[in-house]
């Protein structure tokens, strides 16, 4: 079965402490790994797409890299601003166009 | 302008009622989806819609009906509402085209009563 599993489910961090969240997939024949991020009460904002392994992406403070097995998203020296849910998707084997399995996300909280 | 925007953003509702929820993107997408999110913020695919065909998720509900006036607008209608209804209720549109990301409305938070 098509699976994403986010790691860890929340992470806490002091203003300019850097760290990663972790998502891993099983989907066999990938077509693309999506981060978003969703703040409270809002609908998930698109990040990145990674395609391949070996892919990484940028955005201000946010890395998002791609093996052949899990993403990572690397936030360095993060702000306040950057507390959010961080959400991980991939299509199904299969499945039809922006038809995404997401993982249940990251609760990342940053504390000036 | 919103990309994709939806109504309403809450909607207080007894059981057993019929409910609609209306949907409109602006990016000319040829492909829209209705996403639940439930309590435990878990986001799941209950639809994906385009011109040509409706791929529904076997484990939503026939009381869900998604209706498409155009390519535009898709909304999202239930039936006989029950009290596990609740929950926010996201539609999303991509190109539908390659393997693009998929564009989300603001939500639409769902209490039954």
């Amino acid at each position: 079965e098509d699976q994403v599993t986010q790691s860890p489910e929340a992470l806490r961090l002091q203003e300019g402490e850097s760290s990663s969240l972790n998502c891993s997939y099983t989907v066999s024949g990938l077509r693309g790994l999506f981060w978003y991020r969703q703040d409270p009460g809002k609908g998930p904002e698109f990040l990145f797409t990674l395609y391949s392994a070996g892919e990484e992406k940028e955005k201000e403070r946010l890395k998002a890299t791609l093996t052949k097995k899990e993403s990572f998203l690397h936030i360095t020296a993060p702000k306040p601003e950057d507390s959010a849910t961080y959400l991980c998707a991939v299509p199904p084997r299969g499945g039809s166009q922006g038809n995404l399995i997401f993982g249940k996300g990251t609760k990342l909280s940053v504390k000036p | 302008d919103t990309a994709v925007s939806q109504t309403p953003k809450y909607l207080v509702t007894q059981m057993g009622n019929d409910k609609s929820i209306k949907c409109e993107q602006n990016l000319g997408h040829d492909t829209m989806y209705w996403y639940k999110q439930d309590s435990k913020k878990f986001l799941k695919i209950m639809f994906s819609y385009n011109n040509k065909e409706l791929i529904i998720n076997e484990t939503v509900p026939n009381r869900f009906s998604p209706k498409s006036p155009d390519k535009a607008h898709l909304n999202l209608h239930i039936n006989s509402l029950e009290l596990g209804d609740s929950a926010v209720y996201f539609c999303a549109s991509s190109t539908g085209q390659g393997n693009t990301e998929a564009f989300f409305g603001q939500g639409t938070r769902l209490t039954v009563v």
